[in-house]
């Protein structure tokens, strides 16, 4: 079955320094990937997709098959960042996708 | 992106009274909509996947009796809450995808539901 595993309820970093939330999956085949992320008081929304290969608000993911990641990285945090991040891949057969449960970012000045 | 619309934003019932959310998709036709219920500070669980024109389809656990979704046109979908009671409060999300599985899924403001 489908599943995502993000580790981390709570990552909290310093304004500047390097940011990486961890994101692993199941799936049986090639998956797609995404990320969404949830300012306070706003709607979900997509942030990054693996097949789109760019990089949104300094935020890059490589999906690794090896080790069935695509943790989320950023080289300098900024305090805008501070949100949840939900790592999500379509359930196999279905339209549904599958989510992390998700990991809150804060950055401190 | 594409724009998916919640109505009420929030509502406040009395128990044992039902509530009726609408989840509309404003310029795209969503075959199918998501119907998601977040608790404070928590990922969103998935309820029931609606199809338009047919049975929604409920994830284990969730009463169907009790969560009624209605999907009745490409552009809206409706979540009753029936006979509410206050373990019910809760935000409850809509999402809405296009056809192809590998497209992004485009959300709702949400739905916060206080049941008194």
């Amino acid at each position: 079955a489908q599943r995502v595993t993000q580790p981390e309820k709570l990552l909290s970093v310093f304004k500047g320094a390097p940011v990486e939330l961890k994101c692993n999956y199941s799936y049986s085949g090639s998956p797609e990937l995404f990320w969404y992320v949830q300012y306070s008081r706003q709607r979900l929304q997509l942030l990054l997709r693996h097949i789109s290969r760019e990089s949104i608000k300094g935020f890059t993911a490589d999906l690794n098959k090896g080790e069935t990641s695509f943790h989320l990285k950023k080289p300098f945090a900024q305090e805008e960042d501070s949100a949840m991040y939900y790592c999500a891949l379509p359930h196999t057969g279905f339209q549904k996708l599958v989510f992390g449960t998700g990991t809150r970012l804060l950055v401190s000045p | 992106g594409a724009v998916v619309s919640q109505h009420p934003s929030w509502v406040i019932c009395k128990s044992g009274t039902s509530v009726k959310i609408e989840c509309r998709s404003l310029d795209f036709q969503a075959t199918t909509m998501f119907w998601y219920r977040q608790f404070p500070k928590q990922s969103l669980m998935l309820m029931a996947t609606s199809n338009e024109g047919s049975k929604a389809t409920y994830e284990q656990g969730v009463e169907k009796d009790k969560f009624l979704i209605n999907h009745a046109s490409l552009t809206l979908s409706t979540l009753t809450v029936t006979s509410a009671h206050p373990e019910d409060s809760s935000f409850y999300i809509c999402s809405a995808r296009f056809e192809d599985m590998n497209t992004e899924a485009f959300f709702g403001q949400g739905t916060r539901l206080t049941v008194v």
